[in-house]
């Protein structure tokens, strides 16, 4: 049960315009929502995250919008450069049996042609 | 930032070894994950800790067991390490509430 997906294995962008990660979620529990982009043999690392109670958040560059009713997030990257060629997970957290649980996507790998 | 640090990027070990991987923070945070991540399949929990000495089964505990006897440092262990347990495997820690994790750069394991 994929409660977390990423429907787009891979996306290719040139450099300058936006790019646009999605990801679509299952459990109304989940409260707190977390891109991470990762280099090859690098772990990981954390990009902007999102509560339930909004529905934007912006960080340079970088914007994550959250449609509660439609159980989906996107991540806009304006404008692309090719360093932000990278694997990004979707990550989507709940608090369950006393503890935060966090599950995350499979992950879409973004291509940034110079 | 937190720095968290994998003992090992690379290790290759033989079917039925016991194999240890180590992961050490430095910043004191309660929540420590471990992961693996294989190709089509993402991220996916293996244990966690949230105290010293306490250990929670993730999403796929089977063949796997931990050790937190030092806040800073929690251990995966393969018991009988086995050709589908080769794998990339990453650390994460996190602070309590709705904080991100931080992962170290992971460790490539291929068990022949």
């Amino acid at each position: 049960d994929q409660q977390v997906k990423q429907n787009s294995p891979s996306l290719s962008v040139q450099e300058g315009r936006i790019s646009i990660l999605n990801c679509d979620y299952t459990n109304s529990m989940f409260d707190y929502f977390l891109w991470y982009k990762k280099y090859p043999a690098e772990g990981p690392t954390f990009l902007i995250s999102i509560s339930s109670i909004k529905d934007k958040n912006e960080d340079g560059r970088f914007t994550v919008f959250l449609n509660k009713s439609a159980k989906h997030l996107s991540l806009h990257i304006v404008p692309s450069q090719p360093g932000d060629s990278a694997v990004y997970f979707c990550a989507a957290s709940r608090y369950s049996g006393g503890y935060q649980k966090v599950t995350f996507g499979i992950g879409t790998k973004l291509q940034v042609i110079p | 930032d937190v720095k968290v640090t994998q003992s090992s990027r690379y290790l290759v070990k033989r079917t039925g070894e016991k194999v240890f991987l180590e992961c050490v923070q430095d910043m004191d945070h309660e929540n420590m994950f471990w992961y693996r991540q294989d190709p089509g399949l993402g991220l996916r929990l293996i244990y966690f800790s949230y105290d010293v000495k306490m250990k929670e089964k993730g999403d796929i505990p089977e063949g796997y067991s931990v050790s937190r006897e030092k806040k800073e440092r929690f251990s995966l262990i393969l018991e009988s390490a086995s050709t589908n347990q080769t794998s990339m495997y990453l650390c994460a820690v996190k602070r309590p509430g709705n904080q991100p994790q931080h992962f170290g750069d992971g460790t490539r394991l291929s068990i022949l």
